[in-house]
């Protein structure tokens, strides 16, 4: 148990729906993290977020679109997805972004879309 | 480009040691982490280097030579527990972590 939580644990959907991801923390931390972890791949950084601002959009299509409400809760909003899209997404957090701070992850949602 | 190299997958045996290489060529430095994760859990943190020298914690030590862009994970009496991925992740000059793609460790009887 890392203090970060994430829902669901696995989820199917297909190219037309639209579903939301959901991570908390528990750590009082104020950075959060969204990753896609492909088989065999490094891990992709999607969003950051700092004090609740994004801070950082890696080139991720619209189709994943972030919200973070407070310090705490981390949200990815999917819509339209592609077969490719399938991966693992990791939600993570650290005391603040910009030093050199140890990042705690959640188990992830393993995500498969058809 | 920024690239962290480390080996694809690598089998042991219980009781014995292993060292799992990581090198890495990124844009400036601000310290390496070492995470273990288990399939189909979240990885942990395991070490922190950003010093040149060896940490040791447990049955678990983690080098660093900044100067070669080295680093490497030992681990010591081995069990099967350890049986997981290894990820070697670098902070850069924007503290942005770079990650490799793991290394798979197979733990033998």
């Amino acid at each position: 148990e890392t203090g970060v939580t994430q829902t669901p644990r696995h989820l199917v959907m297909g190219m037309t729906n639209k579903k939301s991801l959901k991570c908390e923390q528990h750590l009082g931390h104020n950075a959060m993290y969204w990753y896609k972890q492909s088989a065999k791949k490094p891990l992709e950084l999607m969003f950051v977020y700092n004090f609740k601002e994004q801070t950082e959009n890696n080139s991720v299509p619209s189709r994943f679109s972030p919200e973070c409400p407070n310090s705490s809760h981390l949200f990815l909003h999917l819509h339209t997805l592609q077969p490719e899209d399938s991966a693992l997404y990791l939600c993570a957090s650290s005391p603040l972004r910009g030093e050199a701070e140890t990042q705690y992850f959640g188990p992830g949602t393993r995500l498969l879309v058809l | 480009g920024q690239n962290i190299d480390q080996p694809t997958e690598m089998t042991a045996t219980e009781g014995a040691i292993v060292q799992i290489n990581c090198t890495y060529q990124t844009s400036g430095f601000n310290g390496l982490f070492w995470y273990q994760q288990h399939a189909g859990e979240a990885p942990t943190f395991l070490s922190y280097n950003v010093l040149d020298g060896l940490e040791e914690k447990g049955r678990f030590s983690s080098f660093l030579s900044r100067s070669k862009g080295y680093s490497y994970l030992l681990l010591k009496e081995l069990q099967m527990k350890d049986s997981a991925s290894y990820l070697c992740a670098v902070q850069d000059s924007n503290y942005q972590l770079i990650w490799g793609a793991g290394t798979k460790l197979i733990i033998k009887p």
